[in-house]
C-alpha cells in the first residue's frame, strides 16, 4: 500500500515558537493532503485541506494564521503551528491522496509538546 | 451534517471470542465508509471500506463489516479476536463530493487472555 511519512515524529517547544511538521507521501503523488488534530483519547478533527499549488482550505473554528499550510510539491505538506502555545499541545496527523485514489492514506503522526 | 457515533467507548472480549464494534452514521445521501485501527503511539491504518456493491465488506486481519442502509449502520466484526487486536477502532463516514472524512470518537478494544 501506499506510504506516508511524517516528521518529527515527536517535538517539544518552547511556547511562543513556531515549529513546522511536515508530511510526505513516499511512493505516490498526493495530489490533496489533510491535516488533522487528534487530542488525548479523543477523535481526530480535521484542520484543513490542501491542494497541491492552490492555499489550503480550513475547517470552521481553525486559526489559518495559527496554523500555516503549505503544499507546494505532489510529495509534500507542511504544517507550521505558529507562536505555539500549551494548548496547541496535540497528535497531529496528516493523510494524502492520490488523484485517481478513492482511499486516504495516513501518515504516523506527530507528537507535539509546548511547554 | 455528516456524523457517526460509535456508542461504545470501551469494548473487552477474551482472546479467541467473537467482536462486533457499532458504528451509525448520518449522511444525507450514500456515503463512503471506513474502518480504520490505531494501535498505541501510531498512525491510522485502514482496516476495510464500503464505496458500493456488496454490502458485507471484507478487510485485513480477518475483519469484516456490513453496511446496513435501513439501520445506518456500519457495523465492524471477527469471529475470533487476537491478542494483538487490542487496539483504537474508529469508523468514519466520507463525502462523495469531496474527500473529507468524519471521524468517530472511537471504540478502545481490550483483549483479556
Amino acid at each position: 500500500g501506499a506510504v506516508v511519512s511524517q516528521h518529527p515524529s515527536r517535538v517539544i517547544c518552547k511556547s511562543g515558537t513556531s515549529v513546522k511538521i511536515e508530511c510526505r507521501s513516499l511512493d505516490f503523488q498526493a495530489t490533496t493532503m489533510f491535516w488533522y488534530r487528534q487530542f488525548p483519547k479523543k477523535s481526530l478533527m480535521l484542520m484543513a485541506t490542501s491542494n497541491e499549488g492552490s492555499k489550503a482550505t480550513y475547517e470552521q473554528g481553525v486559526e489559518k494564521d495559527k496554523f500555516l499550510i503549505n503544499h507546494a510539491s505532489l510529495t509534500l505538506s507542511t504544517l507550521t503551528v505558529t507562536s505555539a502555545h500549551p494548548e496547541d499541545s496535540s497528535f497531529y496527523i496528516c493523510s494524502a491522496k492520490g488523484l485517481a485514489a478513492e482511499t486516504q492514506y495516513f501518515g504516523p503522526g506527530t507528537r507535539l509538546l509546548v511547554l | 451534517a455528516q456524523s457517526v457515533t460509535q456508542p461504545d467507548i470501551h469494548i473487552t472480549v477474551s482472546e479467541g471470542a467473537s467482536l462486533e464494534l457499532r458504528c451509525n452514521y448520518s449522511y444525507g445521501a450514500t456515503p463512503y465508509l471506513f474502518w480504520y485501527v490505531q494501535s498505541p503511539g501510531q498512525g491510522l491504518q485502514l482496516l476495510l471500506k464500503y464505496f458500493s456493491g456488496d454490502t458485507l465488506v471484507q478487510g485485513i486481519k480477518g475483519f469484516e463489516a456490513e453496511f446496513k442502509r435501513s439501520q445506518s449502520s456500519f457495523n465492524l466484526r471477527k469471529p475470533s479476536v487476537h491478542w494483538s487486536d487490542a487496539a483504537e477502532y474508529f469508523c468514519a463516514v466520507g463525502a462523495r463530493r469531496d474527500d473529507k472524512i468524519i471521524f468517530g470518537k472511537g471504540t478502545r478494544l481490550h483483549i483479556l487472555p
